[in-house]
């Protein structure tokens, strides 16, 4: 059974960079597509991008500018890496195992871009 | 980018119930439907694929129907642990893009 977790700071400057990683447990990250998706507090769901161990990535043109996600094998981790936050940035950030459908998620980490 | 519209907002029924929501894409995504359900402060979880095939361990009170278009989650008789918020999602077309969910609550 694939489990999920997310880690990273909690607290992000605005201007800076939001970095998060996913660690994946019981089964390999060579295996799947592997997706990053946020929710605002209180609001819906948005896609922010996928990857595949090939480095395929499909990002969504809303944050294609600024998102970066990337797959470290060695580790069996993913990471996604968001430049130039804002407070519309602050969302809880989920990692999730696919990369069209979303059959297993982690627990999802709140990150809150503040000064 | 293709718009989720889900409807109602929020449903309001009792346990053992019929739950039904709606979701309407402003194009056409053939069956590239999913649902997910969502408690509070808990991760979304797959429900529903290719717009009517369960996930693995979903039991089978719930169901989608639809394409193109026109989709349906169903419900068929509420439990308890049923009454959260509900999206759909649709894979067809890149950006993927989720619905901004049903609240189903107990009346």
């Amino acid at each position: 059974q694939v489990q999920l977790q997310e880690s990273g700071p909690g607290l992000v400057k605005p201007s800076e960079t939001l970095s998060l990683t996913c660690t994946v447990s019981g089964g390999s990250i060579s295996s799947y597509y592997w997706s990053w998706i946020r929710q605002p507090p209180g609001k819906g769901l948005e896609w922010i991008g996928f990857i595949y161990k090939s480095g395929i990535t499909n990002y969504n043109p809303s944050l294609k500018s600024r998102v970066t996600i990337s797959l470290d094998t060695s580790k069996n981790q993913l990471s996604l890496k968001l430049s130039s936050v804002t407070a519309a940035d602050t969302a809880v950030y989920y990692c999730a195992r696919d990369g069209r459908t979303f059959a297993v998620w982690g627990q999802g980490t709140l990150v809150t871009v503040s000064s | 980018e293709i718009v989720l519209t889900q409807s109602p907002g929020t449903l309001s029924l009792s346990p053992g119930e019929r739950a039904t929501l709606s979701c309407r894409a402003s194009q056409s995504v053939t069956s590239n439907l999913a649902w997910y359900q969502q408690r509070p402060g808990q991760a979304p979880r797959f429900l529903i694929y290719g717009a009517s095939s369960r996930a693995t361990g979903i039991p089978d009170r719930f169901s989608g129907s639809g394409s193109g278009t026109d989709f349906t989650l169903t419900i068929s008789r509420l439990e308890t642990e049923d009454f959260a918020v509900y999206y759909c999602q649709q894979y067809g077309t890149s950006p993927f893009t989720f619905g901004p969910g049903t609240k189903v609550d107990i009346k």
